[in-house]
């Protein structure tokens, strides 16, 4: 089965950093883009940027970019979003996606589970 | 503010069709393709169609999509209660070299 599988819920204070994970199976994970998509409480779906596994290609939103990191580890078929100092407005839920059928970069028909981050003090 | 305009709420009865728009610019919908997504409440999105009218397979047919200029439509036919879901918008922007949502349309089945 294809399937992209993510860590669980993050509870963090404001100024700590985290890492959270997305790992493919089921399929060839290098060769399949990996985006992430942030919705913050309530609302609706953002594009925060997207990271080619096989060449470690990234590109970011702009809205995003300075904001997180993303890195893939291709040996253990895992993509990575991490944040260097968290803040309030980052709770969110997000999201790991592939276009893994559609063969168009943007169009994603595998996701993650979600992975929930609060950031409270 | 979505870089892509959709109604905040539609609803229908089962049966029924519903339809719901999406309205982009230039630089997204006016040159590249549509893709729609759902989301049932406390779950993940999915894929309903892609590039304009794409049905993913295991999406029923009850589901179509179409586009002209710059605005996009998502059709569901045969209305059910498992429908009632958000649905959003996207598109490749080239401005932006990136994929930008739509704001969402949650389907009520009333």
């Amino acid at each position: 089965e294809v399937q992209l599988v993510q860590s669980g819920a993050e509870v963090k204070k404001p100024g700590e950093s985290l890492k959270i994970s997305c790992q493919g199976s089921g399929y060839r994970f290098a060769s399949y883009w990996i985006a992430w998509v942030r919705q913050m409480p309530g609302k609706g779906l953002e594009w925060m940027g997207i990271i080619y596994p096989g060449d470690s290609e990234t590109r970011y939103s702009p809205s995003f970019q300075g904001q997180v990191a993303i890195s893939v580890d291709k040996s253990i078929s895992t993509a990575y979003l991490q944040w260097s100092s968290l803040k309030a407005s980052d709770t969110a839920i997000y999201y790991c996606a592939s276009p893994f059928k559609t063969g168009r970069i943007d169009a994603f028909d595998i996701w993650g589970q979600g992975t929930m981050v609060t950031v409270s003090s | 503010q979505s870089v892509l305009t959709q109604p905040p709420s539609a609803s229908g009865t089962p049966g029924q069709r519903v339809t719901f728009s999406c309205s982009g610019s230039s630089s997204n919908i006016g040159s590249n393709t549509v893709n729609w997504y759902q989301q049932l409440p406390g779950t993940a999105p999915k894929l309903v169609i892609y590039s304009d009218e794409q049905r993913p397979s295991g999406v029923p047919d009850r589901f179509s999509g179409s586009k002209s200029g710059t605005s996009a439509s998502l059709a569901i036919s045969g209305l059910q209660s498992e429908d009632e879901a958000d649905y959003y918008c996207a598109a490749w922007d080239d401005s932006l070299n990136g994929p930008v949502f739509g704001g969402g349309t949650k389907l009520t089945v009333l």
